[in-house]
């Protein structure tokens, strides 16, 4: 089973700063089949990235995703206020596995 | 407009069974797995399991295997999470999701709450 671990754990930036969360897999995996979801309190998660690299509809241009093999980056730039939240990485297709999530805080 | 809609909160007794359901709308839902996930409060995601209504083609998360059962009712486009004996252990928010390969929509969640 491939494993997924998220880093840092906890990211504390300022609106405006750029983030950058990264993800890594126990063993290689496509990125066509990757992707990072966010989750805000109370909310179910939604989609932002799929295939490692593409904008889900509706996702703003200063979310970008990149990696292959087993290392994968989610970043976004300039952050505004509804920014904060939680982000997890996936990945799917043959099987399915979540990261432990990366909590992205206002500083 | 693609939607699915879960049924509402539960609270039951150690022991007791339940089935939460979760209705998709807007699409065919035939043509999409539909997947769960789990979210013990304050915690992360965990990959349950997903079932495709087309055939009712069913695979489990090893974690998850023999401890929940999940099936679909395509005349009704609903798909659905079953546990045969609750255990506090299983207190947590319940997700459904549509699969396009990523989880491309998602439903409210179902929170169930296990105690006696």
């Amino acid at each position: 089973e491939i494993v997924l671990t998220q880093s840092p754990d906890t990211l504390s930036l300022s609106p405006g700063e750029r983030a950058t969360l990264s993800c890594r897999a126990s063993q290689s995996v496509g990125s066509s089949y990757f992707g990072w979801y966010q989750q805000k309190p109370g909310q179910a998660p939604r989609l932002l990235i799929y295939s490692a690299s593409s904008r889900a509809t509706g996702i703003p241009d200063r979310f970008s995703g990149s990696g292959s093999g087993t290392d994968f980056t989610l970043t976004i730039n300039r952050l505004e206020p509804e920014d904060f939240a939680v982000y997890y990485c996936q990945h799917y297709g043959s099987s399915y596995t979540f990261g432990q999530g990366t909590k992205l805080e206002i500083k | 407009e693609v939607q699915l809609v879960q049924s509402g909160a539960e609270l039951k007794k150690p022991g007791e069974s339940l089935k939460i359901s979760c209705k998709g709308s807007g699409y065919s839902f035939t043509s999409y797995w539909i997947g769960w996930v789990r979210q013990v409060p304050g915690k992360g995601l965990e990959w349950m399991g997903m079932i495709y209504p087309g055939d009712s083609e069913t695979r489990y998360s090893p974690s998850f295997q023999g401890q929940v059962t999940i099936s679909a009712d395509k005349s009704i486009s609903t798909a659905h999470l079953q546990w045969s004996s609750l255990k506090a252990s299983d207190t947590a928010m319940y997700y459904c999701a549509r699969l396009s390969g990523p989880l491309d929509f998602w439903g409210q969640g179902t929170l169930v709450t296990v105690s006696s």
